[in-house]
């Protein structure tokens, strides 16, 4: 599976949007990028994918680059509830192959 | 209910004593996999299974045993556990036909003590 590149730490302000970044210069054509997050005290949890086209879903959008060597997720207004480890992820989509989590990015949400 | 159930939940135990950890899922998914999450280190994949009787190492295999006898269950076994195993352990299953989205579905963790 190809790799995945996030900043470790972001911070933002409650009610306030939230941009996480992640890079993934070598996806193939066939994978999907999906992002998870990690509640303090929980296991991972499903956010959004997508494939190429932007998406949204009532708990984020994922707008992902023209060359999809990079996708965005994005919290249009972030809570104290959402302060988690943001992980981005490439899943192919005709082998549905292994997946391999990186550190992902751990958001802090200041009230 | 669709889930992914590990037990135990909470272990402590002592180095030596072989213990399993089972996970089991209700969904039919052909895709399992156990992580362990240790603090700064993210989550790393011990082993996964891609269907019954087909199990390939992940980044941190040592130490660690699997199975993958029936399609639901995928146990995690510690043959003579070690301090260094002491960690939270994940188990996930996803479906991997082509054209399904590949959804990871996570169990609530167990945390493993070994003294």
């Amino acid at each position: 599976d190809a790799k995945t590149t996030q900043p470790n730490s972001m911070e933002s302000n409650e009610e306030e949007p939230v941009h996480l970044p992640c890079n993934h210069s070598t996806i193939s054509g066939t994978d999907y990028i999906h992002w998870y997050r990690q509640l303090p005290s929980q296991g991972p949890e499903y956010v959004i994918h997508g494939l190429t086209s932007n998406v949204n879903n009532r708990m984020a959008s994922l707008a992902i680059a023209e060359d999809r060597k990079s996708s965005t997720l994005i919290l249009h207004r972030a809570t104290l509830r959402d302060a988690a480890v943001y992980y981005c992820i490439l899943r192919d989509a005709g082998s549905q192959g292994n997946l391999i989590f990186g550190k992902g990015t751990k958001l802090s949400v200041k009230p | 209910e669709a889930q992914v159930t590990q037990n135990p939940r909470y272990l402590i135990t002592v180095t030596g004593k072989k213990l399993t950890v089972t996970c089991s899922q209700n969904m039919n998914h052909e895709y399992m996999s156990w992580y362990r999450q240790d603090p700064g280190l993210g989550l790393r994949q011990i082993y996964y299974s891609m269907n019954v009787e087909v199990t390939d190492k992940g980044d941190v295999p040592e130490g660690y045993k699997v199975s993958r006898k029936e399609k639901r269950n995928f146990p995690l076994i510690l043959e003579s556990p070690s301090p260094n195993q002491t960690s939270l352990y994940f188990c996930a299953s996803s479906l991997i036909r082509t054209g399904s989205t590949g959804e990871l579905f996570f169990g609530e963790g167990s945390r493993l003590t070994v003294l």
